[in-house]
């Protein structure tokens, strides 16, 4: 299947630093690609919507200034976690998906481990 | 609100025995319903379900379907070590561009 990068997979900053998270398509085209959040135990809450191109769609609750995106590219978005605190620490998981085939070919990255000290 | 409930959260079970996983929601507009399996890092994508009562198959995997009473099940059988993760159940909606999560079950298969 399709593959997504994600870099880096684990990130400790300093409170109050800016730590910036990508995501790739590495062999396909996306344009559309997604960023979830995961706490422990929980579920994957889907933060916002980046389309190439455009500005992303943030789902409710989510400040779209502290959480960066930039889908400057069809292979490349990114995560920038503006002025980070310990409470912003989590896992990250960015999803692309092809064309606009449904769910099925929604593929995901790794994951990014941020914590925030 | 919409929720997707899965059941159980965690679940020790040994190699060879079968296993079933639940997943039950309550959306409106209900479009599809998707089995993941996340191990350490990204989930990977295991089935996505649209009608009730045809059972998906992958192998020693099957999952199947019942939009009247609104679940899924997701079946194991004779399991391995390699089973061993966490299993999303997803839903999407008409509409909207979201995957809804639930809380994941922890499966854990001991030698």
């Amino acid at each position: 299947g399709a593959v997504v990068s994600q870099h880096p997979s684990r990130v400790i900053c300093k409170s109050g630093t800016s730590v910036k998270i990508e995501c790739r398509s590495l062999d396909f085209q996306a344009t559309t690609m997604f960023w979830y959040r995961q706490f422990p135990k929980k579920s994957l809450m889907l933060m916002a919507t980046s389309n190439e191109g455009s500005k992303a769609t943030y789902e409710q609750g989510v400040e779209k200034d502290k959480f960066l995106i930039n889908h400057a590219s069809l292979t490349l978005s990114t995560l920038t976690v503006t002025s980070a605190h310990p409470e912003d620490s989590s896992f990250y998981i960015c999803s692309a998906r092809v064309g606009t085939r449904g769910y099925a070919e929604a593929f995901f990255g790794q994951g990014t481990r941020l914590t925030v000290v | 609100e919409d929720k997707v409930v899965q059941s159980p959260l965690s679940l020790v079970v040994h190699e060879g025995d079968t296993v079933t996983l639940n997943c039950s929601y309550e959306v409106t507009n209900f479009r599809s319903l998707l089995w993941y399996k996340q191990e350490k890092k990204a989930p990977t994508f295991l089935f996505m379900l649209t009608s009730s009562g045809i059972e998906k198959k992958s192998g020693r995997l099957s999952s199947i379907l019942d939009k009247k009473e609104l679940f899924s099940i997701l079946n194991i059988t004779a399991t391995q070590t390699g089973d061993s993760a966490v299993y999303l159940c997803a839903l999407t909606q008409g509409g909207s561009e979201k995957l809804v999560f639930g809380k994941g079950t922890k499966l854990t298969v001991n030698p």
